[in-house]
C-alpha cells in the first residue's frame, strides 16, 4: 500500500516568494493534517481536515498561509510570501478517523523549505 | 507551561543498557497517547499507543500515569538502531482529537 506522497520534497526560495506544498494521503484517509518541525522541535499542528471541511486551524498563519483540500483527497498549502522564519519541514500525515481518538496518524516524507 | 514537556537529551548509553523516558503533559482532559520514533532527517512513525494499563511490545514498554499526568517509555537491551528521537504524542479530547507533540527525546546508543 502507498504511504502519503509529498511533493516537492526540497525547496529554496528567496522571502517575498511564494512556495506551494503537495500532498496525498493514504487512500481511504479521510483525516488530513498539515505540521510544521522546526529543527530540534516537534511537528505544530497548523491545519487538520476532516474529508474536505478544515476542523482546527487555530494554528495556521492566515495572513500569509493558507491550504485547501478540495474534493477531501489531496491537499495543498500555500505561503505567500514567504519570510526567513518559514524555513522548516513541512509535513502531511493522514489517518483514517472513525471517531476513535487512538487513530494512528502516517506521515509523508516531508518538503523541506529554505527561504533565502 | 508547554502542553506536552520532554527532556530532549541526549541520553547516550551503550549497547544493552536500559534507558527510560519522561513526558509530562499539561491538560487532564487528555485523552490518547502515543511514542513517536524519527530518525534524523525522516518522518516521524509509530513506535507505540500508551494505554492506561501499560503496555509492552518486544524491548519496549509504555506506561500512563494519570495521576501524576505523565508517560514514560522503557527500553530494555537498547541497540544500535533504537538511536534516534523519541516524540511523545498527547489528544485531547472533547470531539476534536487535536494532536500535541513533545519537542522529543535524543537517543544516541553506542558500542
Amino acid at each position: 500500500e502507498a504511504g502519503v506522497v509529498q511533493s516537492p520534497r526540497y525547496k529554496i526560495i528567496e522571502k517575498k516568494q511564494p512556495v506551494a506544498f503537495w500532498c496525498n494521503p493514504i487512500s481511504g484517509h479521510n483525516t488530513l493534517y498539515w505540521y510544521r518541525q522546526n529543527l530540534g522541535q516537534g511537528p505544530e499542528l497548523l491545519i487538520r481536515y476532516e474529508n474536505e471541511e478544515a476542523v482546527d486551524d487555530s494554528q495556521l498563519p492566515k495572513d500569509r498561509f493558507s491550504a485547501e483540500r478540495l474534493k477531501g483527497v489531496d491537499s495543498t498549502l500555500k505561503i505567500q510570501p514567504a519570510e526567513l522564519g518559514d524555513s522548516a519541514v513541512y509535513l502531511c500525515a493522514s489517518s483514517l478517523d472513525r471517531g476513535s481518538y487512538q487513530e494512528t496518524q502516517y506521515f509523508g516524507p516531508g518538503t523541506r523549505l529554505l527561504v533565502l | 507551561r508547554k502542553e506536552v514537556e520532554q527532556d530532549p537529551g541526549p541520553f547516550n548509553v551503550p549497547e544493552g543498557a536500559t534507558v527510560a523516558f519522561n513526558c509530562t503533559y499539561s491538560n487532564s482532559a487528555s485523552q490518547s497517547f502515543f511514542w513517536y520514533r524519527q530518525d534524523c532527517r525522516k518522518e516521524p512513525k509509530l513506535l507505540m499507543s500508551v494505554y492506561s494499563s501499560g503496555n509492552e511490545d518486544g524491548r519496549f514498554t509504555a506506561q500512563l500515569n494519570r495521576a501524576s499526568q505523565y508517560i514514560s517509555l522503557l527500553i530494555r537491551d537498547s541497540k544500535l538502531s533504537d538511536s534516534a528521537t523519541y516524540l511523545c504524542v498527547v489528544k485531547r479530547g472533547g470531539g476534536s482529537y487535536i494532536p500535541t507533540f513533545g519537542r522529543g527525546t535524543s537517543l544516541i546508543v553506542h558500542p
